[in-house]
Formats: C-alpha cells, structure tokens, sequence
C-alpha cells in the first residue's frame, strides 16, 4: 500500500525557534496533501491544504504566517513553524492524495513536537 | 472543521465481542471514511463508503451509512486485543478535505 513519511517524529525545540516537518510520499505522486493537528485525546483539526505548485489553502483561524507550507514536488511538504511558542506543542500529521484520483488519504505517523 | 460526533466516547469490551461505534455528521457528503488510530501514532485508513452505499465490508469490518439520518455505524466483530485504539470517522464533501469525528476509544480486554 502507499507510504507518506515525515520527519522527524518527534521534536522539542525552545520558544521563538522555528521547526521544519517534512511529509513525503514515497511511492506514488501526490498533487494535493492536507497538513492537520492533534491535541491530546481529541480529534485531528485540518490545518491547511497543500497543492503542489500553488500556494496552500488555510482552513479558518490558522495562520498562514505562523504555519508556513511549501509544496514543492509531487513528493513532498514542508510545514514550518515559526517563532514556536509552548501553545504549539501538539502532534503534526499529514496526509496524502494519490494524483491518480482516488479518494482515499494516506496517513503519515505524524510529528510530535514541544516547544519548550 | 470538525463535524462528526462519535459515540459512545468510549467502549471497553472483552476479547470475541463485537464493537459497534456510531458517527453522525452534519453536512451532504461524498463519501465517510473510517480510520484507526493507536497511541500516539498515525492514522491507518479502515474503509471508505461512498454517499451511494449503505453498507461495505471489509475482513471483521462492516459499515454501514444512513445518508437520510447522516449517521454511519462501524462493527467490529470476533474482537481482538490488537484491536484496541482510537477510532474515527471522517466526512468528505467532495473537496477531499476531511472532517474528522471526535473518536471513539476502544479498549478489548484479554
């Protein structure tokens, strides 16, 4: 089945550092790949939406200039945060859609990140 | 945003019951889609079942989706403890983004 990886699984890093995750499908092409947040115990938040070539699409109340992404290959996605703050800390997962068509996502196992 | 609601919030069954888990949703959907969750991990995707569908199979899965009452069930039967995790349901509304449920957690006891 299709695989997304992203580095690195876990991060901690201090307060008003930036932190670069990376999600990347490693055998198929993924024109369009969705970037979301976990708190704990609850459910995923989709963050933004990344297509390849083109700026990322924001879901409401993210901030675009706080959660950077860049979507520069059909193979992978950057999200960036900037100036991190504690209330950051969460878990960052991404997802993937093959360029194929198909409906279904394909999960990464997600970025663990605190901000000191 | 999140649309679905999930219940029961959380479910602890012994090992050989089936599980069942609820979804309702709120908006007109493409498809829902099942996903499992464990600890602190990624998500494994379980089964899709599109807007024209009622009920899908899958090995010890079944689904079923009531599109006039916007609500979809999930059963996992002759349970297993490798089972236990978090399960979620997630809407698509035909723009591929997913809305997911608030999960259900599932524990199966040995």
């Amino acid at each position: 089945g299709a695989v997304v990886s992203q580095h690195p699984s876990r991060v901690i890093c201090k307060s008003g550092t930036s932190v670069k995750i990376e999600c990347r499908s490693l055998d198929f092409q993924a024109t369009t790949m969705f970037w979301y947040r976990q708190f704990p115990k609850q459910s995923l938040m989709l963050m933004a939406t990344s297509n390849e070539g083109s700026k990322a699409t924001y879901e409401q109340g993210v901030e675009k200039d706080k959660f950077l992404i860049n979507h520069a290959s059909l193979t992978l996605s950057t999200l960036t945060v900037t100036s991190a703050h504690p209330e950051d800390s969460s878990f960052y997962i991404c997802s993937a859609r093959d360029a194929g068509g198909q409906e279904t996502q394909y999960f990464g196992p997600g970025t663990r990140l605190l901000v000191l | 945003s999140q649309q679905g609601e999930e219940d029961p919030q959380a479910l602890s069954i012994q090992e050989g019951e089936n599980a069942t888990m609820n979804c309702s949703y709120k908006t007109s959907i493409n498809n829902l889609q099942w996903y499992r969750q464990n600890s602190g991990r990624g998500l494994v995707h379980l089964i899709l079942i599109r807007s024209n569908e009622r009920e899908k199979h899958s090995g010890r899965l079944r689904v079923t989706l009531d599109t006039s009452k916007k609500s979809s069930s999930l059963l996992i039967t002759a349970s297993r403890a490798a089972d236990t995790a978090s399960y979620f349901c997630a809407t698509d509304e035909g723009d591929y983004k997913l809305s997911f449920g608030a999960g259900t957690t599932v524990t199966v006891r040995a």
